[in-house]
């Protein structure tokens, strides 16, 4: 089954104690992106990535790093998490946002619920 | 500027009534995409529709319909007979392509609107 997975579902941690997010997915999809979701304010963009080690800030990037080593994984770091970034992260790909495929829709994982005490 | 407005922050019904989400975008950009998502109570994002901005024909799939209309900037989204399993959030979202700043395939969320359908 296509589909993007997100692990953890929920996850409560504690300030300054590095975490991972980990996105996977089996399209073979070039584009991948980390949006976080926070009442009052909707999906903001946190990073993206056109495709093997490209990636770029989005409109929220402060406080998180990503890689892409491999293209089915994008995972999203918090090197010292703090109570701010205690939302709802929601990792998506896309076929690719170039070519004959742009903007193909963008897929999302099913969401990771964070807490940050 | 790049934004997407839905007015409505909840709307509730009654199974079987039809209702309209409303969706207003702005952009300076002449090619662009057009989203719905639906977040049910499970909390996943489900792609429901694209559209591009050359596109302005109408659609309809089962009880859904969308109606695009660039002189209007709107592309709201109606259920017709609602029915229960429709309660949910509804995103509409903008994806722009500026040729200044590049494509980053970056979605502009609404703020959302709540549709609770009551049996």
């Amino acid at each position: 089954e296509a589909q993007v997975t997100q692990n953890p579902r929920y996850l409560i941690t504690v300030t300054g104690k590095k975490l991972t997010v980990t996105c996977s997915q089996n399209m073979n999809h070039e584009y991948m992106s980390w949006y976080r979701q926070d009442p009052g304010l909707g999906l903001r963009q946190i990073y993206y990535s056109m495709n093997v080690e490209v990636t770029d800030k989005g409109d929220v990037p402060e406080g998180y790093k990503v890689s892409r080593k491999e293209k089915r994984n994008f995972p999203l770091i918090l090197e010292s998490p703090s109570p701010n970034q205690t939302s709802l992260y929601f990792c998506a790909s896309s076929l690719s946002v170039r070519g004959h495929s742009y903007n193909s829709p963008l897929h999302f994982g099913n969401g990771t619920r964070l807490t940050v005490t | 500027a790049q934004k997407v407005t839905q007015a409505q922050t909840e709307i509730s019904v009654v199974e079987k009534e039809d209702v309209t989400l409303d969706c207003v975008y702005e952009t300076r950009d002449t090619t662009y995409y057009l989203f719905w998502y639906k977040q049910p109570p499970s909390g996943e994002l489900v792609f429901l529709i694209r559209r591009n901005s050359f596109d302005e024909q109408n659609e309809i799939s089962g009880r859904y319909s969308w109606n695009f209309q660039k002189s209007t900037s709107s592309f709201n989204f109606t259920i017709t007979a609602s029915q229960v399993v429709d309660s949910a959030v509804y995103f509409c979202a903008l994806s722009p392509n500026s040729v200044g700043s590049g494509n980053t395939g970056k979605l502009i969320f609404g703020q959302g609107t709540t549709l609770q359908v009551k049996p």
